[in-house]
């Protein structure tokens, strides 16, 4: 049963901490997406990726956050500096279009 | 770009009776509308989905209708069980385009009372 990982599953970090999350997607899933999810704004797209090229990240913070794939197999969501208003759960998720995406478990970002 | 609206935020009922969650949206092109559930502290899974080119579509307990007409499609569960407490989101994309994404409703958090 191929699902999506991600690492870590838990993070926390004090304010001004460079953080790294880790995503794999599901072998031969050719889409990527991040997601924030917070009580308040709800899922949240930031980003997503299609055959690794960046398709859409105008929902991401550009001065702090970067999301790459270096390869089919990872993609990598980074925030730096932190700040206490980045915690929350960070998701990916990945698909084959035209199909639907599966999400990974999250990420739980705290930034004291 | 895509707007979901979805109602009611919460929603509580008894166990054995039936809960429906309604979505709007507002991309006439879109055509597929998934629907997720998420447990408190795990990862959004897909229920149900459903295309365009059809009106209803129903698996167990689970149904969900659409209204292409008024551009809105409804969650409906039928003899809810305590389990069935999660977290449910409307989604609304458009298959078949280079784009991909989904534009996800804010949630509606369902409580089964036993």
């Amino acid at each position: 049963d191929a699902r999506v990982t991600q690492t870590p599953r838990h993070k926390v970090t004090e304010m001004g901490q460079e953080v790294t999350m880790r995503c794999q997607p599901i072998l031969g899933h050719n889409t990527v997406f991040w997601y924030r999810q917070t009580m308040m704004q709800g899922l949240e797209l930031l980003a997503y990726f299609r055959n690794r090229a960046p398709l859409d990240d105008s929902g991401m913070p550009k001065d702090r956050f970067s999301a790459e794939m270096p390869d089919a197999t990872l993609a990598t969501l980074k925030i730096q500096p932190s700040e206490p208003r980045d915690s929350a759960v960070y998701f990916c998720a990945s698909g084959l279009v035209p199909n639907e995406q599966f999400f990974g478990p999250g990420t739980r970002l705290t930034v004291l | 770009g895509e707007n979901v609206e979805q109602h009611p935020s919460t929603l509580s009922v008894q166990e054995g009776d039936s809960a429906v969650i309604k979505c709007t949206y507002s991309d006439s092109a879109s055509n597929y509308f998934p629907w997720y559930k998420q447990e408190l502290g795990k990862r959004p899974q897909l229920i149900i989905d459903i295309r365009s080119n059809v009106g209803e579509k129903k698996d167990q307990r689970i149904a969900v209708t659409l209204n292409k007409t008024a551009k809105h499609f409804s969650l409906h569960i039928t003899e809810t069980q305590p389990e069935d407490s999660a977290v449910y989101f409307c989604a609304a994309r458009r298959l078949n385009t280079n784009a991909g994404k989904s534009t996800f409703g804010d949630g509606t958090t369902l409580t089964v009372k036993p």
